[in-house]
C-alpha cells in the first residue's frame, strides 16, 4: 500500500543542522510532487516546502527560505528536508505528504501523509 | 500570501448533532479548498478536496460547501469517531498552500 515514512528527527541545539528523510513506497514516486508540513506542539498545521516530481521547482514558506532546502532522490524514492540554522520556533512534528493532482489536472491535495518525525530545537 | 481563517476554534456537540465549521479566505481561492481531519496523536487525513468532493472511504455525513470566499464543512449526525481537529487548506496557485488554524471538535 502507499506509505510514507519520515526519519531523522531529534533534539538539536539552536543554530545547528538536521536532515529529515521521507521514504516512499507503494506508488511511482517520480510521478508525484512532495510536500513538507509541520506542526508545533499543541498548534496547527503549517505548510513548509514543496518539490515538484522532477525536482525542477522548489517552494518554501518565508520563515524557512534560505535556511531549509528540499530535495529528492527518485532512484531511492526519498525526499529530504535539509534544515540549517535551526531556531526554537522550528520545533515541531514534520510530516511529508504526497501531492495528488486530479485526473482533469484542475484540483490538488495532499494524500497520504506520513506519521511524522519530531524535531526539537533546544539548548 | 492567502490567509485562511477558521471558526470556531473549538466546539462541543452531542452525538447525532449537526456540526458546521467555517473557513474564510483572505482572497479568492475559487474551489481550491480542501479539508483534513486529524485525530488525536495521528497524522492528518484528507476528507474533502475541491470544496465538496468526498475522498474515497469518507462517510457521506461529511459535506463541503462554498459561498464566495466562505467555505463550510458540515458533519450531519456527529459520531463518536468524529472526535478530531479539522483543518481547511487552500491550494490555489503556486505554494505557499496555507491552512486554517484548525477547529477542535469534542463530544459532549
Amino acid at each position: 500500500q502507499v506509505q510514507l515514512v519520515e526519519s531523522g528527527g531529534g533534539v538539536v541545539q539552536p543554530g545547528r543542522s538536521l536532515r529529515l528523510s521521507c521514504a516512499a513506497s507503494g506508488f511511482t514516486f517520480n510521478n508525484y510532487g512532495m510536500h513538507w508540513v509541520r506542526q508545533a506542539p499543541g498548534k496547527g498545521l503549517e505548510w513548509v516546502a514543496n518539490i515538484w516530481s522532477d525536482g525542477s521547482n522548489l517552494y518554501y514558506r518565508d520563515s524557512v527560505e534560505g535556511r531549509f532546502t528540499v530535495s529528492r532522490d527518485n532512484s531511492k524514492n526519498t525526499v529530504y528536508l535539509q534544515m540549517n540554522s535551526l531556531r526554537a520556533e522550528d520545533t515541531a512534528v514534520y510530516y511529508c505528504a504526497r501531492e495528488i493532482i486530479s485526473e482533469t489536472g484542475t484540483w490538488n491535495w495532499l494524500d497520504p501523509w506520513g506519521h511524522g518525525t519530531l524535531v526539537t530545537v533546544s539548548s | 500570501d492567502i490567509q485562511m481563517t477558521q471558526s470556531p476554534s473549538s466546539l462541543s456537540a452531542s452525538i447525532g448533532d449537526r456540526v458546521t465549521i467555517s473557513c474564510r479566505a483572505s482572497d479568492r481561492v475559487y474551489s481550491y479548498l480542501n479539508w483534513y481531519q486529524q485525530k488525536p496523536g495521528k497524522a492528518p487525513q484528507l476528507l474533502i478536496y475541491a470544496t465538496s468532493k468526498l475522498q474515497s472511504g469518507v462517510p457521506s455525513r461529511f459535506r463541503g460547501t462554498k459561498s464566495g470566499t466562505d467555505f463550510t464543512l458540515t458533519i450531519d449526525s456527529l459520531q463518536p469517531e468524529d472526535l478530531a481537529t479539522y483543518y481547511c487548506q487552500q491550494t490555489y496557485s503556486t505554494p505557499p498552500w496555507t491552512f486554517g488554524q484548525g477547529t477542535k471538535v469534542e463530544i459532549k
